[in-house]
């Protein structure tokens, strides 16, 4: 059974970059089919896709965050990672990594972190 | 990207009564093989999203056989077959037809 857990500052101030990690235990993030997401969800709303990299390195994001997202895969630590440039209040919401295998939906979780962008 | 509507967006309901969400895509999730690129996850309070059903009719491993999905193409539902108390919390629809992945609004389910 794999499991998520993120870390990273619970307080970034406007213009700077948020940077989260998600540990993942009980799996590889190199398992072929494999990929890792990011979604993010504003205080009391739905949830937004920001991005995922699968096992291959290869990488999609959400062409909304206009160029200021970048997903990584950290194979020495089990990790994979979230940065976010250049962010407003606007971006404070709770962080969530996830995971799947192939079509079969994202089925692993992390239990989410609040962000808040605030000076 | 493609549009994730759900219906209703708020869904009272009684426990033992049967329950049914709606999830409609701006374009068809069906894919050449067949399957529908569409999942389904129930966010309970104060906890993360959790799957339930891929592939808009499997059911994930653990989720009890009272959920289950269907549709195809653009339409798709959620049906609960006998509601119980734990399964308050908002339902989401997903596509995972096209690398950006969208959700649907939510659907709030109470009891």
């Amino acid at each position: 059974q794999v499991q998520l857990q993120e870390s990273g500052p619970g307080l970034v101030k406007p213009s700077q970059t948020l940077s989260l990690s998600c540990t993942v235990s009980g799996g590889s993030v190199q398992r072929i089919g494999s990929y890792w997401s990011w979604i993010r969800q504003y205080p009391g709303k739905g949830l937004e896709w920001l991005g995922h990299i699968y096992y291959s390195g290869t990488t999609y994001y959400n062409s909304s965050l206009r160029g200021r997202v970048t997903i990584s895969v950290h194979t020495s630590t089990s990790q994979f990672s979230l940065r976010l440039s250049s962010v407003t209040a606007a971006d404070t919401a709770v962080y969530y990594c996830a995971s799947g295998i192939q079509a079969a939906g994202m089925s692993n979780w992390g239990q989410g972190t609040l962000v808040t962008v605030s000076s | 990207d493609i549009v994730m509507t759900q219906s209703p967006l708020s869904l009272p309901v009684t426990p033992g009564e049967p329950a049914s969400i709606s999830c409609r895509s701006s374009q068809s999730l069906l894919q050449s093989n067949g399957y529908n690129s569409l999942d389904w996850y129930l966010q309970k309070p104060g906890q993360s999203p959790q799957l339930l059903i891929y592939l808009g009719s499997h059911r994930a491993s653990g989720v009890p056989d009272r959920f289950s999905g269907s549709g195809s193409g653009t339409d798709f539902t959620l049906l609960i077959s006998r509601v119980e108390a734990d399964d308050v919390g908002v339902y989401y629809c997903m596509q995972d037809l096209q690398t950006a992945r969208t959700f649907g609004q939510g659907t709030k389910l109470e009891i």
